[in-house]
């Protein structure tokens, strides 16, 4: 089946850092999406983006499908956005899924 | 974005009883749901897939007799552990999306302790 790989896995950034986090994925997807899990487990989601660039505010992501990655870029940190971020790619075979990738743990400092 | 609700965001149960989970959308009809299980610090692993008004289909390994799911109507699936055991302890997570190939939408989760 398909592999997802993050990184980092961990990265400890202080408070107005810049950072950029990246998604790899092994074979042809129909959809990428990016989602920040917060401290009490809820999903966000950030990004629908199965090729191209969005914005949103401080976070932005780039998926690149033809070479098998997406980024998500964080700019001007702040504490709140510590978390956990995945990304998930869209399979559609004879079901559809989403497949999780191994996640970059994120802690912001003061 | 569609919101996705779920009931009870954490339960304690004795080995042996069964726990059932409640998932809802609560802004659109969910035509397929997904129930996912987290362990700590680690990432999501889809179990099963449900339809409304049709069986779920299971990912292999998870025992469907075990983890019974029912979804009944657009807004609602409902994932029920028989026979919990304190393994099945975990983090269980629902979503929807309003059509199979769309943006999928994320419940807030139930904590699962099992004693």
């Amino acid at each position: 089946g398909i592999q997802v790989e993050q990184s980092p896995p961990d990265l400890i950034l202080q408070e107005g850092a810049n950072s950029t986090l990246r998604c790899n994925f092994s074979d042809s997807v129909n959809n990428l999406q990016w989602f920040h899990q917060n401290p009490w487990g809820q999903l966000i989601n950030l990004f629908y983006i199965p090729s191209g660039t969005k914005q949103n505010g401080r976070l932005s992501a780039t998926t690149v499908a033809t070479e098998r990655y997406s980024l998500l870029y964080i700019s001007s940190s702040q504490t709140t956005d510590s978390g956990v971020y995945f990304c998930a790619v869209e399979v559609r075979d004879s079901s559809y899924k989403l497949i999780f990738g191994s996640g970059t743990r994120l802690l912001v400092r003061p | 974005g569609a919101v996705v609700s779920q009931h009870p965001s954490w339960v304690i149960c004795k080995s042996g009883t069964s726990v059932k989970i409640e998932c809802r959308s609560l802004d659109f009809q969910a035509t397929t749901m997904f129930w996912y299980r987290q362990f700590p610090k680690q990432s999501l692993m889809l179990m099963a897939t449900s339809n409304e008004g049709s069986k779920a289909t299971y990912e292999q390994g998870v025992e469907k007799d075990k983890f019974l799911i029912n979804h009944a109507s657009l807004t609602l699936s409902t994932l029920t552990v028989t026979s919990a055991h304190p393994e099945d302890s975990s983090f269980y997570i629902c979503s929807g999306g309003q059509g199979v190939y769309n943006e999928q939408f994320f419940g807030p989760g139930t904590r699962l302790t099992v004693l």
